[in-house]
């Protein structure tokens, strides 16, 4: 069974950097065919789709976030990353990690928890 | 870009009617939709991939259906854990971008 748990600060100011870590048990990052992604949810609104890596390190990003959204991957620590600079109080949200796969379809199998991230002075 | 419109936004029925949700794709998108259930606080539950298929461990009373443009979210007889809020989703192949539709609440009467 896959397990995904997010961490990182659950406060950030505005114009600062938001960082989270993803750490991914149960199953290897390495895989082919998953991709590691980060979705975020702000407070009683629909799900936005942030970016993805591969274990490679091939990324892709919302264009709406592209400019401020970084995704890295450490495989030795079975681990993958988000950094979104320049937050406002825009981004403040529940961003969740989760497994991409493409069996039948392309769909999210695994998810983390969630970690709330308030953005605020 | 693909864009997923949900209809409707909330809905309120009873336990044990038969409800069904709609996904309307801005582009043909052949049957690469997967739905989702999420409860407050919870992430969300993968509960059918390509429009159709049922995911394991997912109750029998729920059906995903369509194809191209138009997809259907079926629970044919509610039950209380049922209500909770449905997303649908696709990935455009390139470049990679997934997206939700805004999601149908669904909300006891």
């Amino acid at each position: 069974q896959v397990h995904l748990q997010e961490s990182g600060p659950g406060l950030v100011k505005p114009s600062q950097t938001l960082a989270l870590t993803c750490t991914v048990s149960g199953g290897s990052i390495s895989s082919v065919d998953q991709y590691w992604n980060w979705i975020r949810q702000p407070p009683g609104k629909a799900l936005e789709w942030i970016g993805y890596i591969y274990y490679s390190g091939s990324t892709y990003y919302n264009p709406s976030l592209q400019s401020r959204a970084t995704i890295s991957v450490d495989t030795s620590k079975s681990q993958f990353s988000l950094k979104l600079t320049s937050v406002t109080a825009a981004d403040t949200a529940v961003y969740y990690c989760a497994r991409g796969v493409e069996m039948d379809t392309e769909y999210f199998d695994y998810w983390g928890q969630g970690t709330l991230v308030t953005v605020s002075s | 870009d693909i864009q997923l419109t949900q209809s409707p936004s909330f809905l309120s029925a009873s336990v044990g009617d038969r409800v069904t949700i709609t996904c309307r794709a801005s582009q043909d998108i052949n049957s690469h939709l997967a739905w989702y259930q999420q409860k407050p606080g919870k992430a969300p539950k993968l509960l059918i991939s390509a429009a159709s298929t049922l995911q394991s461990g997912v109750p029998s009373r729920f059906s995903g259906g369509g194809s191209g443009t138009e997809f259907t979210l079926t629970i044919s007889s509610l039950q209380p854990e049922d209500f909770a809020a449905y997303y649908c989703q696709h990935l455009n192949s390139y470049p990679p971008m997934y997206t939700f539709g805004q999601g149908t609440k669904l909300e006891i009467k």
